[in-house]
């Protein structure tokens, strides 16, 4: 099992570039998650979604978007970015029960110039 | 608004007993849980508290008060691979999950 899987690792876009990030889990898990990771600021939740087909948005939504058409993927598009959106993001995964164990991918390190 | 609070760094030594605290203010509580991020890696789940008391795995146990809005990190038998950053993190329904800002850990010999 590959667990959580994010694409791509690195990525450098300029101000105005749209891109798309990728997540896949193999674990059947229902719900997947998006956050960002700030120096300092710990985990944000951007969107989240509750299964296929189905996305909330969280703490820091704006500027982001996402969309979930199979239950093992979860991307999460970025429009128009702007340096503020210079982060890493982590997406996660977990079955939605109990303690509701989050899984995490190994992030991926984006630099808006 | 919601937050939680916990100390930015604490430092020990190896072989020492840690405790890293959490305070929170959330609109609903279901559970308290705490993950463990090393430089460069991903967060990984450590424990977790739905009810008050203590939870005991290995070398870590974790406390919650719910009266009190309070939980803590119990490290024991400190080892140098402890370093790193503790967060909490409080299920605040849906399964929506809030993060601390992060306690970074330094173990010292």
């Amino acid at each position: 099992n590959a667990g959580v899987t994010q694409t791509p690792k690195f990525r450098v876009l300029k101000t105005g570039q749209s891109m798309t990030l990728l997540c896949a889990q193999d674990m059947n898990h229902e719900y997947m998650y998006w956050y960002r990771q700030d120096p300092g600021m710990g985990l944000r939740l951007i969107h989240y979604s509750v299964g296929e087909g189905t996305t909330a948005k969280g703490e820091v939504p704006d500027g982001y978007n996402v969309s979930r058409l199979k239950k093992q993927n979860f991307l999460l598009g970025l429009e128009s970015a702007a340096p503020s959106q210079t982060s890493v993001y982590f997406c996660a995964s977990s079955q939605g029960q109990g303690p509701n164990e989050q899984f995490f991918g190994p992030g991926t390190r984006l630099t808006v110039l | 608004g919601q937050s939680l609070e916990q100390p930015s760094e604490v430092t020990a030594v190896e072989g020492a007993i840690v405790q890293i605290n959490c305070t929170y203010q959330t609109s609903g509580f279901y559970g308290l849980s705490w993950y463990q991020q090393h430089d460069g890696g991903a967060p990984t789940f450590l424990s977790y508290n739905a009810l008050d008391g203590l939870e005991e795995t290995g070398r870590f146990s974790s406390f919650l008060s719910r009266s009190d809005s309070y939980g803590y990190l119990l490290l024991q038998e400190l080892q140098m691979k402890d370093s790193a950053s503790y967060f909490c993190a409080v299920n605040t329904g849906g399964f929506k999950t809030i993060f601390g800002a992060g306690t970074r850990l330094f173990v010292k010999a």
